[in-house]
């Protein structure tokens, strides 16, 4: 069974630039949840999706959004990047609300 | 503001010997509980689960959770050198439908 795959897998961006990031889940799951981690700040909740609905949303400015699609497939978006942006993105994929699993990360470099 | 605090570490052990990693919770609804080990520059993975009072056991590790005292910790029995990562201690509080984390502990099992 194939795992999370996220792309791609390393961005270098300039500020003030859009960034968008792919996530595919597990195939089954119907849940995708996006996370940040940052030294600085550690994992930080950003936003889940289900059945193409955002269902929870965390502390961050709407520079950052999302969406998911029919086949549970979901993207990520961050507009006017800043430098504070860079960070390890990863998303998690569940089915329901049990154990999460992750895809190996969009490392995004704003320069 | 509903946390989760862990150890902050870092924490050597020899090899062979118990590795004891411990987390406190601070919503009383929370009722699902993650460790995660996070390897230098990888994504977080997935390693125990644990959803009721009392211990669970898969293999080298030993989950513990205590909801009246609100913590839950994991132990790595034989500790390796490849057990050397940091360990998150994530819990999904009340209704939420995220995964809130901690800081996580650095363990490092010296040879």
């Amino acid at each position: 069974k194939a795992g999370v795959t996220q792309t791609p897998r390393y961005l270098i961006k300039t500020r003030g630039q859009q960034v968008t990031l792919s996530c595919s889940p597990i195939s089954g799951h119907r849940s995708v949840s996006w996370y940040q981690q940052t030294p600085g700040q550690g994992l930080q909740f950003l936003f889940e999706y289900f059945s193409e609905t955002q269902r929870n949303k965390g502390n961050f400015p709407g520079r950052f959004s999302g969406r998911q699609f029919s086949n549970s497939r979901s993207e990520m978006n961050v507009s006017t990047l800043e430098l504070g942006d860079s960070a390890l993105y990863l998303c998690a994929s569940s089915f329901g609300q049990g154990e999460a699993f992750f895809g190996q990360g969009t490392r995004l470099t704003v320069v | 503001q509903k946390e989760v605090e862990q150890n902050s570490g870092p924490l050597s052990v020899p090899e062979g010997a118990i590795a004891s990693l411990n987390c406190t919770y601070s919503d009383r609804g929370s009722q699902s509980f993650f460790w995660y080990r996070q390897y230098s520059g990888k994504s977080p993975e997935l390693i125990m689960s644990i959803y009721s009072n009392g211990d669970k056991e898969d293999g080298r590790f030993t989950a513990q959770l205590n909801k009246a005292s609100q913590y839950v910790s994991l132990l790595i029995r034989d500790s390796q050198p490849s057990d050397s990562a940091t360990y998150l201690c994530a819990v999904i509080q009340g209704s939420a439908r995220q995964l809130t984390f901690g800081s996580g502990t650095q363990l490092t099992v010296l040879p």
